[in-house]
């Protein structure tokens, strides 16, 4: 299986920072990289597909980058409906692994 | 409204068999795969299997791979994860998803989840 080593696990930033989170793979993943967002208690929801395509009706404060084995996940100004936690998934090659998570809270 | 909605929740004793289902609507079903995620208490997400409805081809992850199965009736749009035997380890929330379309695993549909509760 590919590994999916997020980081970090998890995340104390106050509202307006500049969130980064990176997900490194343990093979080339090319840009089969998803990102998602989980609220407690919620279904996980798809933020960014393809490593850096906005999926429609997420804001744009939200985005993605990388390709091959090392991708980053930024939010531009932290929000406080941004509190959840993140995770990648790859699919480019099965099974399709999620990363282990990062909880992002407010400081 | 495209949806899927999962069973309820389970209680389970170790040893049982439990199938748990997933019923899509306002989609034309053998058009997705429908992925299989796996969520234990305080944990990460888990990639578990999916199935094509079109044909009920399967994959599994060799983490769960002869231990669950999954399988589909498509005429009444409805996907299921089940186990024979189940095990105080698959306490956890099941999640079904649907991808954004062909070719990819980007899951823009989600069911609520169905809480499996495995104790004795």
């Amino acid at each position: 299986d590919i590994q999916m080593t997020q980081s970090p696990s998890s995340l104390s930033a106050s509202v307006g920072d500049r969130v980064t989170i990176t997900c490194q793979a343990s093979q080339d993943i090319n840009n089969y990289l998803n990102w998602y967002q989980q609220k407690p208690g919620k279904a996980p929801k798809l933020l960014i597909y393809d490593a850096s395509n906005l999926e429609t009706g997420v804001p744009s404060r939200f985005s993605g980058s990388g390709s091959g084995t090392d991708f980053t996940f930024t939010i531009s100004s932290l929000q406080p409906e941004d509190i959840a936690t993140y995770h990648c998934q790859q699919y480019d090659t099965l099974p399709h692994t999620f990363g282990q998570g990062t909880k992002l809270e407010i400081k | 409204e495209v949806q899927l909605m999962q069973s309820g929740s389970e209680v389970k004793k170790p040893g049982e068999s439990l199938r748990i289902s997933c019923k899509g609507s306002g989609f034309s079903f053998t058009n997705y795969w429908i992925t299989w995620v796996r969520q234990m208490p305080g944990k990460g997400l888990e990639w578990m299997g999916r199935i094509d409805p079109t044909d009920s081809e399967t994959n599994y992850s060799p983490s769960f791979q002869g231990h669950v199965t999954i399988s589909t009736d498509k005429s009444i749009t409805t996907a299921y994860l089940q186990w024979s035997s189940l095990r105080a380890s698959d306490t956890a929330m099941y999640y079904c998803a649907r991808p954004v379309g062909p070719g990819t695993d980007a899951l823009d549909v989600w069911g609520q989840g169905t809480m499996v509760s495995v104790s004795s």
